[in-house]
């Protein structure tokens, strides 16, 4: 089965400062790479997502990039503000009716004012 | 208002006890998922279900039963709750073709 790895478990910058968290993956036939944010206390929720057929997509001060070569992804947060705070968790998955998502352990990623 | 519900939400739970997480949504997904949330471990899947009368064992589905009755229902059940069971489960549902989960509040139970 899938297996979701990611680095770091945590991660402390200044804000304004970028922010890269990291995550490989075993299964190569996992084409969906979603990322989720857990504020403290509260429900984790989707952010960004990329699927396998492209290489790089943003959402304003968010990016995430894809190597299916290497089976890795990353997400990449930039201008980082207090608010961005959390418990950030990216996962993989296959298409089709075996929809489940496994993921990574978790970074919790703290911005310091 | 659409979403997910869980309950209860808290529970303190003697170890032996049988214990049921309830789960429901209101959005029509095909698929509903349990996850347990602990420290440094991530969101591990328990169970799933793809469909309706369907279920998939996920990765640590020992300890744990399901059921899909219908679309909007999904119980998960420890028939005989041990300490290690202990954890922050959140159920979540989604389309099943690879798209957004939405999660519950999440349950916390503690196992004595």
């Amino acid at each position: 089965g899938e297996n979701v790895e990611q680095h770091p478990s945590t991660l402390s910058v200044q804000e304004g400062d970028s922010a890269v968290i990291k995550c490989t993956y075993s299964d190569s036939a996992s084409n969906y790479f979603p990322w989720y944010k857990q504020e403290l206390g509260k429900r984790p929720q989707l952010i960004i997502d990329i699927r396998s057929n492209v290489g790089e997509k943003k959402d304003q001060r968010i990016a995430v990039t894809l190597n299916k070569t290497a089976k890795h992804f990353s997400l990449h947060i930039t201008e980082t503000q207090p608010e961005d705070s959390a418990v950030y968790f990216c996962a993989a998955s296959r298409t089709g009716n075996t929809g489940k998502l496994i993921f990574g352990q978790g970074t919790t990623l703290q911005v310091k004012p | 208002i659409a979403g997910i519900t869980q309950a209860p939400t808290s529970q303190i739970l003697a170890a032996g006890r049988r214990m049921t997480l309830r789960c429901t949504q209101d959005m029509r997904h095909n698929a509903m998922y349990w996850y347990r949330q602990d420290l440094g471990l991530g969101l591990r899947l328990i169970h799933y279900s793809n469909t309706a009368g369907t279920t998939g064992k996920g990765e640590v589905p020992d300890g744990y039963s399901v059921s899909r009755a219908n679309t909007d229902d999904f119980p998960l059940t420890l028939a005989s709750a041990v300490p290690s069971q202990t954890s922050v489960y959140f159920c979540a549902s989604g389309t099943g073709n690879t798209g957004e989960l939405f999660f519950g509040e999440g349950s916390r139970l503690t196992v004595l």
